[in-house]
């Protein structure tokens, strides 16, 4: 079974610090997916990236760095010099590739808040 | 590309009405769609999914129920709703590696 766990349930920063997210998951296949995305006040949850178990090579876009380590099973989220359009609510995900439906499990989200 | 629509996007209904929540999606066939509910503060939880027409699993047992009456339509329903029913309803396709989300439907039960 698939488990997709978030630590953090709040941090909270002042504007241009640096941030990390944690996610941890467990899973027994050994092709999988991993997400995030953000979920502001809004409501709507927006794609931030998808890693496949296959590429651990870490990646960087713009202040957002994520970090992804098999040997313990984390995909930590790192957002450099945070700013106040970043307070939002973060969900890690996991997708199995041999599951049946292709569903998507979720972490229990973070809530980042972001002070000026 | 796929895009997914739902309506309505907010809803007010009291304590024991019906609900219908419908979700679409275009750009694709045959897709895996899923509903997931967010209660106010808390993480998402997968309600049902279906890989077909007809076809429904569920993951949760509640008075909820899905049905898929076509390929690229995929509808929420309960008889009489509970105060715990508000939520945030999101609907979702997935294939390998692919996840899109709907706008989402916020639901409030009086």
């Amino acid at each position: 079974a698939q488990k997709v766990t978030q630590a953090q349930t709040e941090i909270s920063v002042v504007e241009k610090e640096d941030v990390t997210l944690d996610c941890v998951y467990e899973t027994r296949d050994t092709t999988y997916y991993l997400f995030w995305y953000k979920q502001p006040p809004s409501g709507e949850l927006v794609f931030l990236i998808r890693r496949n178990s296959f590429d651990e090579q870490n990646e960087i876009s713009g202040r957002y760095s994520w970090n992804f380590q098999k040997s313990t099973s984390s995909f930590n989220f790192t957002i450099t010099a945070s700013q106040v359009v970043d307070s939002a609510v973060y969900f890690c995900a996991l997708s199995e590739a041999d599951n049946a439906g292709n569903m998507l499990t979720f972490g229990g989200g973070t809530r980042l808040m972001v002070k000026p | 590309s796929q895009t997914i629509h739902q309506w309505p996007a907010t809803l007010v209904q009291p304590v024991g009405s019906p609900l219908s929540l419908e979700c679409t999606v275009e750009g694709t066939s045959n897709p895996n769609l899923y509903w997931y509910r967010q209660a106010a503060g808390r993480g998402l939880q997968l309600l049902f999914y279906s890989v077909g027409i007809g076809q429904i699993s569920s993951e949760v047992p509640q008075n909820l129920s899905a049905s898929r009456p076509q390929d690229r339509q995929f509808i929420l329903s309960s008889k009489k709703l509970l105060l715990s029913d508000s939520g945030f309803y999101l609907c979702a396709w997935m294939t390998t590696g692919i996840s899109l989300f709907g706008p989402g439907t916020r639901l409030t039960v009086t």
